[in-house]
Formats: structure tokens, sequence, C-alpha cells
């Protein structure tokens, strides 16, 4: 069975522009959490969805935004790079009292 | 505000020996608790969870305590193998388990097991 997949791997983008990061959970489940962890810290929540709607929002600026699709999948953008956005972002599919992590999206913003 | 606290950044352990990895909490509404393992270059994968109404859960090598008065559960790994080599991440949840993805997470306690 194929995990939670993310894509790219990895990026590099300078401060001003825009990323999309994209995820696909694990066949059958229909939440979606985004998670952003800088180097030498944990994962910080950043959102939860679950059936297309938003359940959740950790403490993150308005320039980070996501969406689910009708498929379970889902898209991080932000918006307006800035150098401390640089970090990897987790991508979780879940079932009561577990998450499963996608491998993360390496971002760099020089 | 830190509200899941791992204090030990590292942990060097030698083989067969026990490996005890500690974590603290603030927020007492937090009810259910996860350990989670990561490689360099994938991403976390669950080891062991347990609820606020347990002290202890044992999952073969792997075994979590609760200590809820004091706000602390840790993670002991018994016998100790180079394979456990890896940031051990503390997370909490204020749902039961049943917030289906919003965990609070602490900073990550580098285990080294040497052979």
């Amino acid at each position: 069975d194929a995990g939670v997949t993310q894509s790219p791997t990895h990026l590099i983008k300078t401060r001003g522009q825009q990323v999309t990061l994209r995820c696909s959970p694990i066949s059958g489940h229909k939440s979606v959490s985004w998670y952003q962890q800088v180097l030498g810290q944990g994962p910080q929540f950043i959102f939860q969805y679950y059936e297309k709607e938003e359940r959740g929002r950790g403490n993150f600026p308005d320039r980070f935004s996501a969406r689910q699709f009708p498929n379970y999948s889902s898209e991080l953008n932000v918006n307006a790079l800035l150098l401390g956005d640089s970090a990897l972002y987790l991508c979780a599919s879940s079932l009561p009292g577990e998450l499963f992590f996608g491998e993360g999206s390496r971002l760099t913003v020089l | 505000d830190q509200q899941v606290k791992q204090n030990s950044p590292s942990l060097s352990v030698q083989e067969g020996r026990i490996s005890i990895l500690n974590c603290d909490y603030t927020n007492s509404m937090f009810d259910y608790f996860l350990w989670y393992k990561k490689y360099p270059a994938e991403g976390p994968t669950f080891l062991i969870s347990i609820s606020s109404i347990k002290d202890k859960n044992e999952d073969g090598r792997f075994t979590v305590f609760l200590n809820k008065s004091a706000k602390h559960l840790s993670l002991h790994i018994v016998p100790s193998q180079p394979g456990d080599s890896a940031v051990y991440f503390c997370a909490a949840s204020a749902d039961g388990g049943t917030s289906y993805g919003k965990l609070t997470f602490g900073q990550g306690t580098i285990l080294t097991v040497h052979p």
C-alpha cells in the first residue's frame, strides 16, 4: 500500500516568491494535516483538513493557506516567502490516534 | 510557549542497555500522548502511544510511562539496538487521540546507540 506521498521533495525559492506543496494521503484517509519542521525543532502544526473542510489552524501568518480536494489530496501554499520559511514541510494523513507522515518537502528560501 | 518539552537534546547509550527518553508537558488539557521516531530524510514514524487514563503502555521493546501529576512521560527502550539511533519526538493531543491530526510536538531527542 502506498503511504503518504509528497511533492516536490526538494525545492529552492527566492524571497518574495510563492510555493505550492502537494500531498496525497493514504487511501481511505479523509484527514490531512500539514506541519512545518525547522532544523533542530519538532514539527509545528499548520493546518488540518477533514472532508475538504478546515478543522484547525496553527499560529502561522495568512501567507500560509491550504486546501483539500475531493480525492482528499491537499495543497499547501505559501506566499511572499521569507528566509524563515526555510524548513521541512510534512504532510500527514490520519486515523484516530495516529498520524502517518510523508517524507516531507524540503524548502530552501534564498 | 513550549507546551511539550524534551529537555535532553541528545542521549548516548551502549547497545543492549536501556534508553530512557523524557518529556514534560504544561497543558493540562492534553489527554493522549505519542512517541515518534525520525530517521534523516524520512518522515516521523509512529512508535507507541498512551491515553491519560493509563500510566503504562508496552509494545515489545518499547514502554511508555505517564505520570499525570508530574505532567511527565518517558519512553523506555530495552534492549537498545544500533538501529534505534534516530531522533525521537514526544507529541500530545487534547482530544483523546481523536483529533485527526492536530498534535503538539516536543523539540526532539537524538538517540545514539553504540555497538
